[in-house]
Protein backbone atom coordinates (compact mmCIF):
# COMPACT_ATOMS: atom_id res chain seq x y z
CA UNK A 1 0.00 0.00 0.00
CA UNK A 2 0.84 3.46 -0.63
CA UNK A 3 2.34 5.64 2.45
CA UNK A 4 4.04 8.60 3.30
CA UNK A 5 5.81 9.29 6.05
CA UNK A 6 6.74 12.56 7.62
CA UNK A 7 8.72 11.37 11.00
CA UNK A 8 8.96 15.09 12.10
CA UNK A 9 5.72 16.60 14.13
CA UNK A 10 7.03 19.97 14.76
CA UNK A 11 10.24 21.42 14.08
CA UNK A 12 11.27 25.04 16.01
CA UNK A 13 14.67 26.96 14.33
CA UNK A 14 15.60 30.64 15.15
CA UNK A 15 15.55 32.73 11.48
CA UNK A 16 19.11 32.28 9.42
CA UNK A 17 19.26 28.56 10.75
CA UNK A 18 19.13 25.59 7.67
CA UNK A 19 16.24 23.38 8.55
CA UNK A 20 15.48 19.89 6.48
CA UNK A 21 12.12 18.57 6.31
CA UNK A 22 11.99 14.46 6.32
CA UNK A 23 9.41 12.27 3.98
CA UNK A 24 9.70 8.92 3.58
CA UNK A 25 7.41 6.80 0.79
CA UNK A 26 6.16 3.34 0.57
CA UNK A 27 4.93 2.69 -3.01
CA UNK A 28 4.93 -0.51 -5.09
CA UNK A 29 4.76 1.11 -8.42
CA UNK A 30 8.11 2.11 -10.55
CA UNK A 31 6.15 5.12 -11.87
CA UNK A 32 5.28 7.58 -9.29
CA UNK A 33 5.67 11.56 -8.72
CA UNK A 34 6.55 13.01 -5.42
CA UNK A 35 5.20 16.77 -4.13
CA UNK A 36 5.61 19.02 -1.49
CA UNK A 37 2.64 21.38 -0.40
CA UNK A 38 3.31 24.89 2.08
CA UNK A 39 0.20 25.15 4.32
CA UNK A 40 0.65 28.71 5.90
CA UNK A 41 -1.55 29.90 8.60
CA UNK A 42 -4.35 31.02 5.81
CA UNK A 43 -5.17 27.26 5.04
CA UNK A 44 -4.21 27.42 1.00
CA UNK A 45 -2.47 24.61 0.20
CA UNK A 46 0.96 26.14 -2.18
CA UNK A 47 2.36 23.92 -4.57
CA UNK A 48 6.17 23.50 -4.35
CA UNK A 49 7.61 20.70 -6.52
CA UNK A 50 6.76 17.96 -8.30
CA UNK A 51 9.47 15.16 -8.91
CA UNK A 52 8.74 11.99 -10.97
CA UNK A 53 10.35 8.72 -9.85
CA UNK A 54 12.74 8.62 -13.04
CA UNK A 55 14.28 11.82 -11.96
CA UNK A 56 16.86 11.52 -9.36
CA UNK A 57 18.41 15.24 -9.86
CA UNK A 58 18.54 17.19 -7.06
CA UNK A 59 16.73 20.55 -7.87
CA UNK A 60 17.62 23.79 -5.54
CA UNK A 61 15.42 26.98 -6.27
CA UNK A 62 16.46 29.96 -4.76
CA UNK A 63 16.88 29.16 -0.73
CA UNK A 64 14.80 25.57 -1.19
CA UNK A 65 16.30 22.40 -2.51
CA UNK A 66 15.43 18.93 -2.43
CA UNK A 67 16.90 15.86 -2.00
CA UNK A 68 15.41 12.73 -3.78
CA UNK A 69 17.06 9.30 -3.01
CA UNK A 70 15.28 6.05 -4.10
CA UNK A 71 17.62 3.68 -2.33
CA UNK A 72 16.26 4.81 0.57
CA UNK A 73 12.70 5.92 -0.80
CA UNK A 74 13.28 9.63 0.33
CA UNK A 75 12.54 13.05 -0.26
CA UNK A 76 14.29 15.90 2.11
CA UNK A 77 13.48 19.55 2.06
CA UNK A 78 16.00 22.10 2.90
CA UNK A 79 15.18 25.28 3.29
CA UNK A 80 18.14 27.19 3.66
CA UNK A 81 18.37 30.73 6.02
CA UNK A 82 15.16 30.18 7.08
CA UNK A 83 13.32 33.35 7.41
CA UNK A 84 9.97 34.28 9.47
CA UNK A 85 7.75 33.69 6.55
CA UNK A 86 8.76 30.18 6.29
CA UNK A 87 6.38 29.24 9.24
CA UNK A 88 4.27 26.46 7.71
CA UNK A 89 2.87 23.03 7.42
CA UNK A 90 5.00 21.67 5.06
CA UNK A 91 3.16 18.43 3.37
CA UNK A 92 5.03 15.79 1.32
CA UNK A 93 2.81 13.64 -1.15
CA UNK A 94 2.81 10.83 -3.23
CA UNK A 95 0.88 10.04 -6.49
CA UNK A 96 1.25 6.94 -8.41
CA UNK A 97 1.15 7.20 -12.48
CA UNK A 98 -1.25 3.61 -12.19
CA UNK A 99 -3.77 4.83 -9.80
CA UNK A 100 -6.87 6.29 -11.42
CA UNK A 101 -7.41 9.71 -10.63
CA UNK A 102 -3.84 9.96 -9.64
CA UNK A 103 -5.30 10.96 -6.27
CA UNK A 104 -2.33 12.75 -3.48
CA UNK A 105 -1.61 10.47 -0.64
CA UNK A 106 -0.05 13.27 1.84
CA UNK A 107 1.93 12.75 4.69
CA UNK A 108 0.89 14.02 8.27
CA UNK A 109 2.84 17.41 7.72
CA UNK A 110 5.69 18.97 9.33
CA UNK A 111 5.06 22.39 11.54
CA UNK A 112 7.84 24.81 10.54
CA UNK A 113 8.44 27.71 13.45
CA UNK A 114 10.92 30.08 12.53
CA UNK A 115 11.56 32.95 14.64
CA UNK A 116 13.35 35.67 14.60
CA UNK B 1 -4.29 33.61 -13.53
CA UNK B 2 -7.53 32.88 -10.84
CA UNK B 3 -6.72 30.30 -9.38
CA UNK B 4 -9.26 27.71 -7.15
CA UNK B 5 -11.70 29.52 -5.20
CA UNK B 6 -13.65 27.70 -2.70
CA UNK B 7 -17.20 29.28 -1.33
CA UNK B 8 -18.36 29.07 1.98
CA UNK B 9 -14.94 29.81 3.60
CA UNK B 10 -16.45 29.27 6.84
CA UNK B 11 -19.58 27.43 8.04
CA UNK B 12 -21.17 26.77 11.08
CA UNK B 13 -24.06 24.47 11.11
CA UNK B 14 -25.93 22.19 13.68
CA UNK B 15 -25.67 18.49 13.54
CA UNK B 16 -29.00 17.33 11.84
CA UNK B 17 -28.92 20.05 9.09
CA UNK B 18 -27.43 19.86 5.35
CA UNK B 19 -24.70 22.12 3.84
CA UNK B 20 -23.15 22.68 0.67
CA UNK B 21 -19.87 23.79 -0.39
CA UNK B 22 -18.91 25.19 -3.48
CA UNK B 23 -15.75 24.90 -6.12
CA UNK B 24 -14.61 27.03 -9.10
CA UNK B 25 -11.44 25.24 -10.41
CA UNK B 26 -8.74 26.74 -12.32
CA UNK B 27 -11.00 27.27 -16.01
CA UNK B 28 -8.62 25.62 -18.26
CA UNK B 29 -8.71 22.35 -15.94
CA UNK B 30 -10.50 19.19 -17.05
CA UNK B 31 -10.32 17.45 -13.66
CA UNK B 32 -11.22 18.45 -10.22
CA UNK B 33 -10.52 17.29 -6.67
CA UNK B 34 -12.08 16.88 -3.26
CA UNK B 35 -9.97 16.06 0.14
CA UNK B 36 -10.92 16.85 3.60
CA UNK B 37 -8.26 17.57 6.48
CA UNK B 38 -8.96 17.38 10.10
CA UNK B 39 -7.03 19.01 12.65
CA UNK B 40 -3.36 17.61 12.99
CA UNK B 41 -3.80 15.43 9.46
CA UNK B 42 -2.76 15.69 5.87
CA UNK B 43 -5.64 15.98 3.44
CA UNK B 44 -7.59 12.90 2.65
CA UNK B 45 -8.85 12.07 -1.08
CA UNK B 46 -12.58 12.37 -1.02
CA UNK B 47 -13.49 12.46 -4.76
CA UNK B 48 -12.51 13.58 -8.40
CA UNK B 49 -13.85 14.11 -11.42
CA UNK B 50 -12.71 14.42 -15.21
CA UNK B 51 -15.05 17.12 -17.04
CA UNK B 52 -18.34 16.25 -15.56
CA UNK B 53 -17.75 12.31 -14.53
CA UNK B 54 -17.14 11.50 -11.08
CA UNK B 55 -14.37 8.46 -11.90
CA UNK B 56 -13.53 7.93 -8.46
CA UNK B 57 -14.97 8.04 -4.82
CA UNK B 58 -13.08 7.03 -1.47
CA UNK B 59 -14.33 5.14 1.08
CA UNK B 60 -14.39 7.64 3.16
CA UNK B 61 -17.23 9.50 0.62
CA UNK B 62 -20.11 7.79 2.67
CA UNK B 63 -23.54 8.11 1.77
CA UNK B 64 -24.45 11.60 3.26
CA UNK B 65 -21.81 12.87 0.93
CA UNK B 66 -22.80 13.54 -2.54
CA UNK B 67 -20.23 15.20 -5.31
CA UNK B 68 -21.72 17.09 -8.55
CA UNK B 69 -20.14 19.11 -11.31
CA UNK B 70 -22.87 19.25 -13.94
CA UNK B 71 -21.14 21.25 -16.74
CA UNK B 72 -17.97 20.15 -16.09
CA UNK B 73 -17.00 23.78 -15.04
CA UNK B 74 -17.77 24.27 -11.02
CA UNK B 75 -18.45 21.85 -8.70
CA UNK B 76 -20.68 21.31 -5.20
CA UNK B 77 -20.03 19.31 -2.47
CA UNK B 78 -23.12 18.42 -0.52
CA UNK B 79 -23.04 16.76 2.96
CA UNK B 80 -26.34 15.48 4.11
CA UNK B 81 -27.20 15.09 8.22
CA UNK B 82 -24.20 16.22 8.99
CA UNK B 83 -22.39 15.11 12.57
CA UNK B 84 -19.72 16.15 14.38
CA UNK B 85 -17.31 14.11 12.96
CA UNK B 86 -17.60 16.02 9.47
CA UNK B 87 -16.30 18.91 11.08
CA UNK B 88 -13.40 19.60 9.17
CA UNK B 89 -11.19 21.64 6.47
CA UNK B 90 -12.99 20.34 2.61
CA UNK B 91 -10.39 21.43 -0.09
CA UNK B 92 -10.67 21.24 -3.50
CA UNK B 93 -8.07 20.98 -6.12
CA UNK B 94 -7.76 21.53 -10.16
CA UNK B 95 -5.10 19.96 -12.85
CA UNK B 96 -4.68 19.44 -16.35
CA UNK B 97 -5.71 15.76 -17.43
CA UNK B 98 -3.05 13.48 -17.86
CA UNK B 99 -0.96 11.42 -15.22
CA UNK B 100 -0.05 12.76 -11.97
CA UNK B 101 -0.62 16.44 -13.18
CA UNK B 102 0.42 19.07 -9.98
CA UNK B 103 -3.01 19.59 -8.37
CA UNK B 104 -3.83 23.07 -7.36
CA UNK B 105 -5.55 23.32 -4.30
CA UNK B 106 -8.25 26.65 -3.21
CA UNK B 107 -8.34 27.74 0.19
CA UNK B 108 -10.60 25.61 1.66
CA UNK B 109 -14.13 25.58 3.45
CA UNK B 110 -14.00 25.26 6.70
CA UNK B 111 -16.98 23.30 8.70
CA UNK B 112 -17.67 23.24 12.18
CA UNK B 113 -20.65 20.89 13.49
CA UNK B 114 -22.25 21.81 16.82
Amino acid sequence: AQKVTQAQTEISVVEKEDVTLDCVYETRDTTYYLFWYKQPPSGELVFLIRRNSFDEQNEISGRYSWNFQKSTSSFNFTITASQVVDSAVYFCALSEINQAGTALIFGKGTTLSVSS
Amino acid sequence: DTGVSQNPRHKITKRGQNVTFRCDPISEHNRLYWYRQTLGQGPEFLTYFQNEAQLEKSRLLSDRFSAERPKGSFSTLEIQRTEQGDSAMYLCASSYTGGAKTQYFGPGTRLLVL
